[in-house]
């Protein structure tokens, strides 16, 4: 099962930054936090991951609290292309030493114009 | 690279027939995943390899469904016999598995089963 909660939708205005909470209140510590999105039936698209730092790439921001029990995606100025449905996923690793991605319902983000 | 490389796009097929999907996984990755999304579902992970064997395959619906990973650049999931209730996107993502990695999708295989 998923390890995380999310809102099951957002809106957000064009050009304004849209902030995508997630909830995983059971995550161990050295477990990663992921953000997926997809957007209608392509694949999965990564955007970034991280672990206790706060992270920065050219699409996101991550901000992971200092309990790590939650976080959220900042995209800084959303645009229409940015409607989607966006995964937030606690990184299993197995028993075996290996590492899977279970997803859950995500957030579905609309940008309105 | 291309990215994970699926075939075929868009499959349509009568029940009870044989159905055959194809994976080649970012080369250099070790690992190699199946997901089955519907409406009703959402995203599951079906099977996954690393280094070519498969580690947990607790997803995988029935006996029905069957995933092989010959070599490190290919992969193919089964569907013997076919069922309308399989009809879905199924995507093959790859990875390498380790602490800072991150896994790469395919653009998906549209199974129809009428």
């Amino acid at each position: 099962d998923a390890k995380t909660t999310q809102p099951p939708s957002m809106d957000c205005a064009e050009g304004r930054a849209a902030n995508l909470p997630c909830n995983h209140s059971t995550i161990s510590g050295n477990e990663y936090v992921y953000w997926y999105r997809q957007i209608h039936s392509q694949g999965p698209q990564y955007i970034i991951h991280g672990l206790k730092n706060n992270e920065t790439n050219e699409m996101a921001s991550l901000i992971i609290t200092e309990d790590r029990k939650s976080s959220t995606l900042i995209l800084p100025h959303a645009t229409l292309r940015d409607t989607a449905v966006y995964y937030c996923i606690v990184r299993d690793r197995t028993t075996s030493g290996t590492y899977k991605y279970i997803f859950g319902t995500g957030t579905r983000l609309k940008v309105l114009a | 690279d291309a990215g994970v490389i699926q075939s075929p796009r868009h499959e349509v097929t009568e029940m009870g027939q044989e159905v055959t999907l194809r994976c080649k996984p970012i080369s250099g990755h070790n690992s190699l995943f199946w997901y089955r999304q519907t409406m009703m579902r959402g995203l599951e992970l079906l099977i996954y390899f690393n280094n070519n064997v498969p580690i947990d395959d607790s997803g995988m619906p029935e006996d029905r469904f069957s995933a092989k990973m010959p070599n490190a650049s290919f992969s193919t999931l089964k569907i013997q016999p076919s069922e309308p209730r399989d009809s879905a996107v199924y995507f093959c993502a790859s990875s390498f598995q380790g602490d800072y990695t991150e896994a790469f999708f395919g653009q998906g295989t549209r199974l129809t089963v009428v």
